[in-house]
């Protein structure tokens, strides 16, 4: 089945600092790719997304490539903020009438002065 | 527009105990979903509504029932709670597409103690 694997947290990086969040995907198909972030105490937002091979997704600063010949989806940001903590969740999507997602286990971003 | 809510916000249980998990979305979204987070796990699937009057099974939907009211509502029942179910519980709506692409919007979640 559609799984997918990210880097182990917690990433505790410096603000203005480059931010690499890796993720690597198996699915059957062409699934859209997709990074959910949820910030302390609320629910998951869309940060990015992705639905073909090459798309580059993009939003706050925030980018990732969808490569088919590595099954990747990292995420990137130039120059992170305090503001950017949060958890980040790589998902993917197979298809079908009700578009399940399947989420990695999530990486928690701490951003300090 | 609400978006999608979600009541109540935190619940505690005593083992035994049946709840019902209301979701409800105002945005005319045909897929319903309930999701349960737990430290280390990521969000997994409990069960899906994918339109109106129908129902399924995700990941994990044991020790769990959906009722899908209607398009805005999706509600989620544990008969006999156990411990096991402690975690957090997010529903999600999104449109109905043909295509994989399909943004999902998630309420900001319930949070089960059960004792």
């Amino acid at each position: 089945g559609d799984s997918v694997t990210q880097m182990e947290g917690p990433v505790t990086l410096s603000e203005e600092a480059f931010l690499t969040i890796n993720c690597t995907y198996t699915a059957t198909g062409y699934p859209s790719l997709f990074w959910y972030v949820q910030y302390p105490g609320e629910g998951l937002q869309l940060l990015l997304k992705a639905t073909k091979a090459d798309d580059k997704g993009s939003n706050k600063g925030f980018e990732a490539t969808y490569r088919k010949e590595t099954t990747s989806f990292h995420l990137e940001k130039g120059s992170v903020q305090v503001s950017d903590s949060a958890v980040y969740f790589c998902a993917l999507s197979g298809g079908g009438t009700a578009s399940k997602l399947t989420f990695g286990t999530g990486t928690r971003l701490q951003v300090t002065l | 527009n609400a978006g999608v809510t979600q009541t109540p916000k935190f619940q505690v249980l005593k083992t035994g105990q049946s709840m019902t998990l209301q979701c409800a979305q105002d945005m005319n979204h045909n897929s319903m979903y309930w999701y349960r987070q737990d430290p280390g796990m990521g969000l997994r699937l409990i069960y899906y509504s994918a339109s109106e009057g129908t129902t399924d099974k995700g990941e994990v939907p044991n020790g769990y029932n959906v009722s899908r009211l209607n398009k805005r509502e999706f509600s989620l029942r544990l008969e006999s709670a156990a411990p096991s179910q402690t975690s957090v519980y997010f529903c999600a709506s999104s449109e109905r597409s043909g295509t994989s692409y399909n943004e999902q919007f998630f309420g900001p979640g319930t949070r089960l103690t059960v004792l």
